[in-house]
């Protein structure tokens, strides 16, 4: 199946910091990757979807100018946490669309805000 | 209420048992019908996918499609200790030009020896 890397996997930072995280489809071209955050024992919430070349769409109640993303490449995706607090502490997950509702997932980046 | 209703467990089983795992939907528009597993600390990985009404299966594992009831099951027979994991349902809704996955709660499956 179609790979997805996430870089890194695992983050600590301080409260106030921004963390960047990446997203990279490693053997098909994404034009749509998603962003997802997973709380412990839950499933997965969708965050935004983001285009390659254009702004990402966000989810209601998802804050655009906290979560930064970008899709500058047809392989690459970043989000970004500005001004994290520990809140924001989260298992973030993105995927990659590989044709019709082939959503392939990344292995997930864990944020700890301190 | 829930566009997708799935039951977290958990679920206890010996090896070798058939493990049916369900989910239930409210909007009919859903289009295609997935299950994915998900180790602990890791992303989830598709196992199945199925667009119709009926059964599809793969090896061990049968998804279910009943559109009528508004019903999916992942039926996994013979299970193994390695198929103790978390799996979610999922169902892609055509949105704002994509097909959005809208996602199960999971259920956590433990298969001991």
């Amino acid at each position: 199946g179609a790979v997805v890397s996430q870089h890194p996997s695992w983050v600590i930072c301080k409260s106030g910091t921004s963390v960047k995280i990446e997203c990279r489809s490693l053997d098909f071209q994404a034009t749509t990757m998603f962003w997802y955050r997973q709380f412990p024992k839950q499933s997965l919430m969708l965050m935004a979807t983001s285009n390659e070349g254009s702004k990402a769409t966000y989810e209601q109640g998802v804050e655009k100018d906290k979560f930064l993303i970008n899709h500058a490449s047809l392989t690459l995706s970043t989000l970004t946490v500005t001004s994290a607090h520990p809140e924001d502490s989260s298992f973030y997950i993105c995927s990659g669309l590989a044709g019709v509702g082939g959503q392939f997932f990344g292995p997930g980046t864990r944020l700890t805000v301190l | 209420q829930k566009e997708v209703e799935q039951d977290p467990g958990p679920l206890s089983v010996p090896e070798g048992a058939i493990v049916s795992l369900n989910c239930t939907y409210s909007n009919s528009a859903f289009q295609y019908f997935m299950w994915y597993r998900q180790y602990s600390r890791k992303g989830p990985e598709l196992l199945m996918y199925t667009y119709s009404s009926g059964n599809k299966e793969d090896g061990r594992f049968t998804a279910q499609v009943d559109k009528s009831s508004k019903y999916i099951s992942l039926f996994i027979r013979d299970s193994q200790p390695s198929d103790s994991a978390t799996y979610l349902c999922a169902m892609s809704l055509f949105s704002g030009g994509y097909n959005k996955l809208i996602f199960g709660a999971g259920t956590r499956l433990a298969v001991h020896p």
